[in-house]
């Protein structure tokens, strides 16, 4: 099955400063990664996502960038507010044949004022 | 905009009972799902349901877990019997295809 890592599993930013998140995938039958937040004790919360169809996505401070050929993706905060701070979690599918996402382990963002 | 929701959002059982936990899914997206996040770690796949059966279960999902649909609008995750190693946040999700959006969640905690 589809194994995604996550690195680095904690990163802490000064406030304004970029944060990157990198993840890899083993199946190359994966063509859909989405990006979740979560907040403590909330749930988890689609931030971006990008199909295997296009190497980059972008939505005002975030964008994901997307290697098929490596077949590592990525997540990239500019100008990181204390907001952003919330454990990331990196995904992977393959629709339409598998639905299911699997999920890396998670990135702490630590935003210091 | 509408949101999947879930109840209870936390339930304290005993080592051994059953436990029903619901969900509402977003109306009009056809597939639906549960994962589980143990405490500190990643959310773990459990079960998506299509067209009122199972279309995919990890091994977790064993024969102590069962889901349901019982009415046009629920979506339940059923644990038999329920084992200390069951304690987890519960998410449920929902999607028309491929983006999936998760619901609250339900903390269970077994004693």
């Amino acid at each position: 099955g589809e194994n995604v890592e996550q690195h680095p599993s904690t990163l802490s930013v000064q406030e304004g400063d970029s944060a990157v998140i990198k993840c890899t995938y083993s199946d190359s039958a994966s063509n859909y990664f989405p990006w979740y937040k979560q907040e403590l004790g909330k749930r988890p919360q689609l931030i971006i996502d990008i199909r295997s169809n296009v190497g980059e996505k972008k939505d005002q401070r975030i964008a994901v960038t997307l290697n098929k050929t490596a077949k590592h993706f990525s997540l990239h905060i500019t100008e990181t507010q204390p907001e952003d701070s919330a454990v990331y979690f990196c995904a992977a599918s393959s629709p339409p044949n598998d639905y299911k996402l699997s999920f890396g382990a998670g990135t702490t963002v630590t935003v210091r004022a | 905009e509408p949101e999947v929701t879930q109840t209870p959002s936390h339930q304290v059982t005993q080592m051994g009972q059953e436990v029903i936990l619901r969900c509402v899914p977003i109306s009009n997206h056809l597939y639906f799902y549960w994962y589980r996040q143990i405490l500190g770690q990643k959310v773990e796949f459990l079960v998506s349901f299509y067209n009122n059966e199972i279309s995919e279960k990890s091994e977790i999902f064993d024969d102590q877990f069962s889901v349901e649909r019982p009415d046009g609008s629920n979506f339940t995750l059923k644990i038999r019997s329920t084992k200390l190693e069951d304690s987890a946040m519960y998410f449920c999700a929902s999607s028309q295809g491929d983006t999936q959006y998760f619901g609250p969640g339900t903390r269970l905690t077994v004693l």
